[in-house]
C-alpha cells in the first residue's frame, strides 16, 4: 500500500475537466516535489508535471499541477479519448528514504 | 534527442540474478544534475522504484529492495546497470530505466522489458 493516496479512477465527458488528488504526508509531499507521470496503456509512463506545477517541453497547457501542504493535485481540461490512461503521482519520502508513488488513478473519457 | 533502452534476459530462474543493462544515447551519462535509475511495474498494477545511481558511482536503494540490488555505472560504455539476486515469482515485472532528474522526477524512460520469473 502506498504512502501517497490516489483516487482509483476518475471519469468525464470529452471537453470537460478532471482532476486527480494525490495525498500524502510531511515526510514526502510536505517537503519535496510532487511530479505526475502519465502512461498510456501498453507503454512507458511520461512526465507531465514536475516541481508541482511545472510542464517538461511539448506537454500541452491543458495538463496542470499545483500542490498546497501535504497534497498534489493533476487537472486536465478539454479532456480527449487520448487522455485516457493511469496517472501516478510521485515524490520523496525523506522517512522511508525512497522516491515513492501513487498506486495510479485511471482516467476514463466518457 | 535522448534516448533509453534496456536490455537483457527475459527469463531469470527462481533463485538466480537478474541482470539488466540500460544504454544511454544522445546525452552523456556523466552529464552532472543527473542520477540514473530503475523503476518496476508488476503487470497490472502500480510503479515501484528499485534506486538510483550517480555517474559517479554513489548509489541509492528503495529500502524494501536494498539487500537483494545493486546498480551500477560504466561511463566509457554510457551505460549503467541492474542486478537483483536471489529472485522470486515476485521479481516477476516490467522493469524501466530512467533519468532521475536531481533525483526528484524521471524525465525520460526506457520503453521497459519485462522478466520472468520461472523455472
Amino acid at each position: 500500500q502506498s504512502v501517497l493516496t490516489q483516487p482509483p479512477s476518475v471519469s468525464a465527458a470529452p471537453g470537460q475537466r478532471v482532476t486527480i488528488s494525490c495525498s500524502g504526508s510531511s515526510s514526502n509531499i510536505g517537503n519535496n516535489y510532487v511530479s505526475w507521470y502519465q502512461q498510456l496503456p501498453g507503454t512507458a509512463p511520461e512526465l507531465l508535471i514536475y516541481e508541482n506545477n511545472k510542464r517538461p517541453s511539448g506537454i500541452p497547457d491543458r495538463f496542470s499541477g499545483s500542490k498546497s501542504g501535504t497534497s498534489g493535485t493533476l487537472g486536465i481540461t478539454g479532456l480527449q479519448t487520448g487522455d485516457e490512461a493511469d496517472y501516478y503521482c510521485g515524490t520523496w519520502d525523506s522517512s522511508l528514504s525512497a522516491y515513492v508513488f501513487g498506486a495510479g488513478t485511471k482516467v476514463t473519457v466518457l | 534527442q535522448l534516448q533509453l533502452q534496456e536490455s537483457g534476459p527475459g527469463l531469470v530462474r527462481p533463485s538466480e540474478t537478474l541482470s539488466l543493462t540500460c544504454t544511454v544515447s544522445g546525452d552523456s551519462i556523466s552529464t552532472t544534475s543527473y542520477y540514473w535509475g530503475w523503476v518496476r511495474q508488476p503487470p497490472g498494477t502500480g510503479l515501484e522504484w528499485i534506486g538510483s545511481i550517480f555517474y559517479s558511482g554513489s548509489p541509492f536503494y528503495n529500502p524494501s529492495l536494498k539487500s537483494r540490488v545493486t546498480i551500477s555505472v560504466d561511463t566509457s560504455k554510457n551505460q549503467f546497470s541492474l542486478k537483483v539476486r536471489s529472485v522470486t515469482a515476485a521479481d516477476t515485472t516490467v522493469y524501466y530505466c530512467a533519468r532521475h532528474r536531481n533525483a526528484g522526477w524521471f524525465d525520460t524512460w526506457g520503453q521497459g522489458t519485462l522478466v520472468t520469473v520461472s523455472s
